[in-house]
């Protein structure tokens, strides 16, 4: 079974804080997704990444950063945490090299942030 | 930009009743679609997804879609749920010409009472 690990479940941060949220997967995927989840907005896409070192845009980039400097672990930072950035934040990853068509993404549990 | 439409975002059902949920995306090529389920507490799972061949895409635990190209349709149906199938539901489509990422619907949650 393919397992996408998120390693905090529940973190509460302050303001202006810089925050990690780390993810590793164990199936030797090449592409690794950050998504946030919001109540009536779906998931939407923040950070991809196919391959190590690299990193792509997605939707929504604003306040964040990532990293990938091994195939298994791909990092979401928020430099400075706001408000607004309360969410649930979903890590992925998916087979393939540049986004093969029609490969199943999987899903880590989620990490519920609070920024307060 | 391509999206996802789903019509209703609370669905309450009786066990045993008959399911359906809306999914229409707004992109005219072609197209990769999915619907993920997520239980309480657990993580996104797949459903079903299609990306080519007969429209009509059968997955896990029942569940069945169609996709209807001329209607830019993919709904999901069941024609009989169980106080297990309470969740939430996202439909969501992938696109070559946006690198085939994943864009989600807003979700419907779907509760069966017992």
């Amino acid at each position: 079974d393919v397992k996408v690990t998120q390693s905090s479940r529940y973190l509460v941060k302050r303001t202006g804080e810089k925050v990690f949220l780390e993810c590793v997967q164990d199936m030797d995927h090449e592409n690794m997704f950050w998504y946030r989840q919001d109540p009536g907005l779906g998931l939407r896409l923040i950070y991809f990444s196919y391959d190590v070192k690299m990193k792509e845009k997605g939707d929504i980039p604003e306040g964040y950063s990532v990293s990938r400097e091994k195939k298994e672990r791909f990092s979401l930072i928020l430099e400075s945490a706001s408000t607004n950035q309360t969410s649930m934040y979903l890590c992925a990853s998916s087979p393939g090299g540049v986004m093969v068509s029609g490969n199943t993404i999987y899903f880590g549990e989620g990490s519920w942030l609070t920024v307060v | 930009a391509q999206s996802v439409s789903q019509h209703n975002h609370h669905v309450i059902l009786s066990e045993a009743a008959s399911l359906e949920l809306g999914c229409n995306y707004s992109y005219g090529g072609t197209v990769n679609l999915f619907w993920y389920v997520q239980y309480p507490g657990q993580h996104l799972q797949l459903l079903l997804k299609y990306f080519s061949g007969d429209p009509l895409v059968k997955g896990i635990k029942g569940f069945e879609a169609e996709f209807i190209k001329s209607k830019f349709s993919f709904n999901l149906r069941k024609p009989s749920v169980q106080w297990s199938d309470t969740a939430e539901y996202f439909c969501a489509v992938s696109t070559m010409e946006y690198g085939n990422k994943l864009v989600f619907g807003a979700g419907t949650i779907l509760r069966v009472k017992s």
